[in-house]
C-alpha cells in the first residue's frame, strides 16, 4: 500500500534551517511528483511547492520563493523539503503529498492522493 | 494567484442532515477542483476530484457539483464521523485551499 512517512518532530531557533524528509513506499517513487503543505495551529492549509522527483524539477508558491528548497534521493524513495531563516512564523505542521494527476475538460489536473503524517515545526527562541 | 473562498467558515448539524458547502473561485477553474476532510490531528484525506468525481473507497453520501468559479460539496445524511474541516483546492493554475469549512455537532 502506498505510504508516506515523514521525519520527526523538529525544534529551530529564528534564522536557522530545517530539512524535513519523506519516504515513499508501495509505488514507483519517479512517477508521481511530491507537494510540499504547511498548516500553522489552528489554521488553514498552505501550499508552499512541487518537485518531480524523476527529473528534480520543482516549482515553489511566490512566498517561499528563495526560502526553500525541495530535492530527493531518488536511491532511497526520499523526498526533502528545506526551509531557511526560520522565523516564529514558520511554527507549523509540514506535510508532504503525493500528487495524482486526472484528466478533466480536456486538459490534466491534479490532485494529493496521499498524505504523509505530518511533521512538526516548531521556531522558537 | 487565484483565491478561494468557502462558505460558511462553520457550521453545526446534526446526525442524518443534508449539508452543504460552498467554494468559489476568484477566476475560472474550469473543473479543476478537489475537496478535502480533515480531522484534528490528522492529514487531509481527499474525499472529491474534477469538482465531481469521488476518490476511491469514500461513501456515496459525499458529492461535488459546478464548475468555473462555483462548487459546493454536499454531504447527503451526515453521520458521526463526518465531524471535521472540509477544504476545496484548485489546481488549474498551481495550488491554492480555501480557508475551511469547520462541521461541528448541533
Amino acid at each position: 500500500q502506498v505510504q508516506l512517512v515523514q521525519s520527526g518532530a523538529e525544534v529551530k531557533k529564528p534564522g536557522a534551517s530545517v530539512k524535513v524528509s519523506c519516504k515513499a513506499s508501495g509505488y514507483t517513487f519517479t512517477s508521481y511528483d511530491i507537494n510540499w503543505v504547511r498548516q500553522a495551529t489552528g489554521q488553514g492549509l498552505e501550499w508552499m511547492g512541487w518537485m518531480n522527483p524523476n527529473s528534480g524539477n520543482t516549482g515553489y508558491a511566490q512566498k517561499f520563493q528563495g526560502r526553500v528548497t525541495m530535492t530527493r534521493n531518488t536511491s532511497i524513495s526520499t523526498a526533502y523539503m528545506e526551509l531557511s531563516s526560520l522565523r516564529s512564523e514558520d511554527t507549523a505542521v509540514y506535510y508532504c503529498a503525493r500528487a495524482e494527476q486526472y484528466d478533466s475538460s480536456g486538459g490534466a489536473g491534479f490532485d494529493f492522493d496521499y498524505w504523509g503524517q505530518g511533521t512538526l515545526v516548531t521556531v522558537s527562541s | 494567484d487565484i483565491q478561494m473562498t468557502q462558505s460558511p467558515s462553520s457550521l453545526s448539524a446534526s446526525v442524518g442532515d443534508r449539508v452543504t458547502i460552498t467554494c468559489r473561485a476568484s477566476q475560472s477553474i474550469s473543473s479543476y477542483l478537489n475537496w478535502y476532510q480533515q480531522k484534528p490531528g490528522k492529514a487531509p484525506k481527499l474525499l472529491i476530484y474534477a469538482a465531481s468525481s469521488l476518490q476511491s473507497g469514500v461513501p456515496s453520501r459525499f458529492s461535488g457539483s459546478g464548475s468555473g468559479t462555483d462548487f459546493t460539496l454536499t454531504i447527503s445524511s451526515l453521520q458521526p464521523e463526518d465531524f471535521a474541516t472540509y477544504y476545496c483546492q484548485q489546481s488549474y493554475s498551481s495550488f491554492t485551499f480555501g480557508p475551511g469549512t469547520k462541521v461541528d455537532i448541533k
